[in-house]
């Protein structure tokens, strides 16, 4: 049973440019949801999309928006990158939609670096 | 909005003792509270989820409690190993404004180094 798998697992790039990150959810679940996750802290919500559309979203600016493929996948991405967006970007997935009381299990992250 | 608190943020024992980590929230009308562990540089590994109707779950040497009153859980890990040595971490759904679950909110973690 595969995992919640994320790509890519580290990448720079400079201020300005844009990134996209990816996610594919456990076998059997409809729900993903992005975490970022500075040094030292714990991780933030981003947002969690169910059904392809965005169902919540945490305190984040509008450089940062996402997708949902009919096949549950999920895209994450970030234009304009400033150096405090460099982070851990965990994907989460599990089963339920809105409101997700279900347990969420997590992908191994993608490191970002912001230079 | 729902808010996490873990103490302590570091503990150091040698291998062998009994731990007790612990976490407090702020919102007593949580949904479920969840227990992960993270290694150095890689994503969260989900320990144990407990339901706002349950009170404790456990799965081989790790407990979690739930105390919805006091607004504390604990995680407790019996005869500590060498390879328990992470990150811990709590998390809780935020309760939207609609009463609904929203992200949730993490801890910022207990480091905990169990030496050989």
């Amino acid at each position: 049973d595969a995992g919640v798998t994320q790509s890519p697992t580290h990448l720079i790039k400079t201020r300005g440019q844009q990134v996209t990150l990816r996610c594919s959810p456990k076998s059997g679940h409809d729900t993903v949801s992005w975490y970022q996750q500075a040094l030292g802290q714990g991780p933030q919500f981003i947002f969690q999309y169910y059904e392809e559309e965005e169902r919540q979203r945490g305190n984040f600016p509008d450089r940062f928006s996402g997708h949902q493929f009919p096949n549950y996948s999920s895209e994450l991405n970030v234009n304009a990158l400033l150096l405090g967006d460099s982070a851990l970007y965990l994907c989460a997935s599990s089963l339920g939609g809105y409101p997700n009381t279900g347990e969420l299990f997590f992908g191994e992250g993608s490191r970002l670096t912001v230079l | 909005k729902q808010e996490v608190t873990q103490i302590p943020a570091a503990l150091s024992v040698p291998e062998g003792e009994n731990l007790v980590l612990n976490c407090s929230f702020t919102d007593s009308a949580i949904y479920n509270l969840q227990w992960f562990r993270q290694d150095p540089g890689k994503g969260l590994t989900s320990l144990l989820l407990i339901q706002s109707s349950q009170r404790e779950q456990t799965s081989g040497r790790l407990n979690a409690s739930l105390d919805k009153s006091s607004g504390r859980s604990t995680l407790y890990i019996a005869a500590s190993q060498p390879g328990d040595s992470a990150t811990y971490l709590c998390a809780s759904p935020n309760v939207g404004s609609g009463g609904g679950a929203d992200g949730l909110t993490f801890g910022k973690g207990t480091h905990l180094i169990i030496q050989p």
